[in-house]
């Protein structure tokens, strides 16, 4: 089955800085790559995904990269701000297998 | 538009006893139901996936008849945790999917203790 590795598991940038996320994955049928932004004790809020026939995709502060050679995506946040501070997951699938997530990444953004 | 509710939001309740979470789907049928588990500071596990009006899967390692899994709706997926032990305590969390599209849609957790 699909196996998702993310790194890296903690980040902290000063405010205003870019922070950079990178997952890889192991099955080359999977084809759907959502990203989801999970604060404390609340439900994981899908911020920007990106399928297979896409290579980048940008939404304002947020950009997502697909490589599917290399089988790895990265989320790319620019001009960080406090409230972007949370826990990321990466995560992906293909067709209507469900969605295998990697470990987090605790992203602490410093004022 | 794709809320996703939960109910309860947490629930205390004594070892052994069963304790029963919904999910709902408010303004979209949801073919596919997921339920995930989430212990602190750790991923999101998938526990099974629910097909409305078909039989849960569910993965490797997860008791099916400890995690009983109902899909009779569109709307509706209820997970209920048998004989709850401590070491089940735990965030649940449901997702519900459209037929035909990847996006998974969270519902806002529910946090089980069991004492």
């Amino acid at each position: 089955g699909e196996n998702v590795e993310q790194h890296p598991s903690t980040l902290s940038v000063q405010e205003g800085d870019s922070a950079v996320i990178k997952c890889t994955y192991s099955d080359s049928a999977s084809n759907y790559f959502p990203w989801y932004k999970q604060e404390l004790g609340k439900r994981p809020q899908l911020i920007i995904d990106i399928r297979s026939n896409v290579g980048e995709k940008k939404d304002q502060r947020i950009a997502v990269t697909l490589n599917k050679t290399a089988k790895h995506f990265s989320l790319h946040i620019t001009e960080t701000q406090p409230e972007d501070s949370a826990v990321y997951f990466c995560a992906a699938s293909s067709g209507n297998t469900p969605l295998v997530f990697g470990k987090g990444t605790r992203l602490s953004v410093i004022a | 538009g794709a809320v996703v509710s939960q109910h309860p939001s947490r629930v205390i309740c004594k070892s052994g006893t069963s304790v029963k979470i919904e999910c709902r789907s408010l303004d979209f049928q949801a073919t596919t139901m997921f339920w995930y588990r989430q212990f602190p500071k750790q991923s999101l596990m998938l526990m099974a996936t629910s097909n409305e009006g078909s039989k849960a899967t569910y993965e490797q390692g997860v008791e099916k008849d400890k995690f009983l899994i109902n899909h009779a709706s569109l709307t509706l997926s209820t997970l209920t945790v048998t004989s709850a032990h401590p070491e089940d305590s735990s965030f649940y969390i449901c997702s519900a999917r459209v037929w035909g599209s990847e996006t998974q849609y969270f519902g806002p957790g529910t946090r089980l203790l069991v004492l």
